[in-house]
């Protein structure tokens, strides 16, 4: 079945730039949307359609999207970035979710 | 503010159902999707199917079939999910979440959650 890979992990010291990866075969095909979630808290929309922010969210977080991999980008990162980030897209119409990245801050 | 509100957590049998709403406010309810999503304890995100409040008309994962139903109140503005013939497994956190009007295939919006525990 098809599925959404991503790195388990991924660490960064404060201020340096993070970048999340999200692998999937229909990715040329389909938008990308990424999601925050922070410890007993529900995911939030950070961008949506590959590279567009929703509003209120900072513009440090920046999505793309090329050929299978879409990537979340954080620049600049703050210690209340650490989360789980979850990439989102479609199989065959119904949503699907990658496995999570746990984002550390060192 | 646009927000969905959530019935309290749940301790169920194994075989029982469990139901659980999902209380809009802040926007049209009939206007949006609402889409069901579930996390077990240090797991990730599954999607479980979607229900438009204006028609009723609901789709659900494969997974799910034959066990999720999904339904509505629009004069409460109130989603509901009930999940049948529960098992341990289905012991998580279960989400509401509302499409995003700029992209319906994302969730904009989230309920706080309701944990379901399934248990002898």
């Amino acid at each position: 079945s098809y599925e959404l890979t991503q790195p388990p992990s991924v660490s960064v010291s404060p201020g340096q730039t993070a970048r999340i990866t999200c692998s999937g075969d229909a990715l040329p095909r389909q938008f990308a949307y990424w999601y925050q979630q922070k410890p007993g808290q529900a995911p939030v929309l950070v961008t949506y359609k590959d590279s567009e922010r929703p509003s209120g969210i900072p513009e440090r977080f920046s999505g793309s999207s090329s050929g299978t991999i879409a990537t979340l980008t954080i620049s600049g990162v703050q210690a209340e970035d650490e989360a789980d980030y979850y990439c989102q897209s479609l199989d065959s119409n119904a949503p699907l979710f990658g496995g999570g990245t746990k984002l550390t801050v060192l | 503010q646009v927000q969905l509100v959530q019935s309290g957590a749940e301790v169920k049998k194994p075989g029982a159902s469990v139901k659980v709403s999902c209380k809009a406010s802040g926007y049209t309810f009939t206007s949006y999707d609402i889409n069901w999503v579930r996390q077990a304890t240090g797991q990730g995100l599954e999607w479980m199917g979607w229900m438009n409040p204006n028609s009723g008309n609901t789709g659900y994962a494969q997974k799910f079939q034959g066990r999720v139903t999904m339904t509505r109140n629009t004069s409460t503005s109130t989603a509901y999910m009930e999940l049948s013939t529960l098992r341990s497994e289905d012991t998580a956190v279960y989400y509401c979440a509302k499409v995003f009007e700029k992209a319906q295939d994302a969730f904009d919006i989230w309920g706080q959650g309701t944990m379901v525990t399934v248990s002898s």
